[in-house]
């Protein structure tokens, strides 16, 4: 069946460093991807998104580019903040929401 | 625009009871649809409505029931509560289309439930 893998956490940077947290889908067919960040004591919030084969979503200083060829959609930000603190999932949306296990990133000064 | 409204924020049952909560979309949107986020488990999809029809449902047992109204209001029931089912309970809501289209989702703050 469809499933999303995402990296273990939690992830623990130094500000300014450089963030890569990978992720994996299998779906029978091309699913749309996004990635949701959770802030402490907050909803979800949608970050970025691609809806087919190469499309790359931005927002923020994150990025991801959607890789049909290794199914992956892994989320990346060249100098990371405090403020990036947060759970970050990957979600696969075909005929399923299937919501990968999230990682946790703490960003300390 | 006022996001999306869930109620009530804090629960605590005791096994065997049963629960509703409540959400309310933002203002013209159709879709609403439940996920259960625990630590162990992750988030999970519970199900999806669409004018009052529910359009998607996720692998829960029939314990977990919801409906939809016409203002597109949703509420989600919980029979016969079970220690597990602690969580915290999200619901998200779309302007058109069913989650499966790819469109934006929006999250309400979640009503976290503790079963005793």
């Amino acid at each position: 069946g469809n499933s999303v893998t995402q990296m273990e956490g939690p992830v623990t940077l130094s500000e300014e460093a450089f963030l890569t947290i990978n992720c994996t889908y299998t779906a029978t067919g091309y699913p749309s991807l996004f990635w949701y960040v959770q802030y402490p004591g907050e909803g979800l919030q949608l970050l970025l998104k691609a809806t087919k084969a190469d499309d790359k979503g931005s927002n923020k200083g994150f990025e991801a580019t959607y890789r049909k060829e290794t199914t992956s959609f892994h989320l990346e930000k060249g100098s990371v903040q405090v403020s990036d603190s947060a759970v970050y999932f990957c979600l696969s949306l075909y005929d399923k929401v299937i919501f990968g296990p999230g990682t946790s990133l703490s960003v300390i000064p | 625009k006022a996001g999306v409204t869930q109620t009530p924020r804090y629960l605590i049952k005791t096994r065997g009871q049963q629960v509703t909560l409540s959400c309310s979309p933002i203002s013209g949107h159709r879709s609403v649809s439940w996920y259960q986020q625990t630590p162990g488990q992750g988030l999970q999809f519970l199900f999806e409505y669409f004018s009052e029809t529910q359009r998607n449902k996720g692998n829960f047992p029939g314990r977990f029931s919801g409906r939809q109204f016409s203002n597109s209001r949703s509420e989600m029931n919980v029979s016969t509560l079970e220690l597990g089912d602690s969580a915290l309970y999200l619901c998200a809501s779309s302007p058109s289309g069913s989650v499966g289209t790819g469109e934006k989702l929006f999250f309400g703050s979640g009503t976290q439930l503790s079963v005793l």
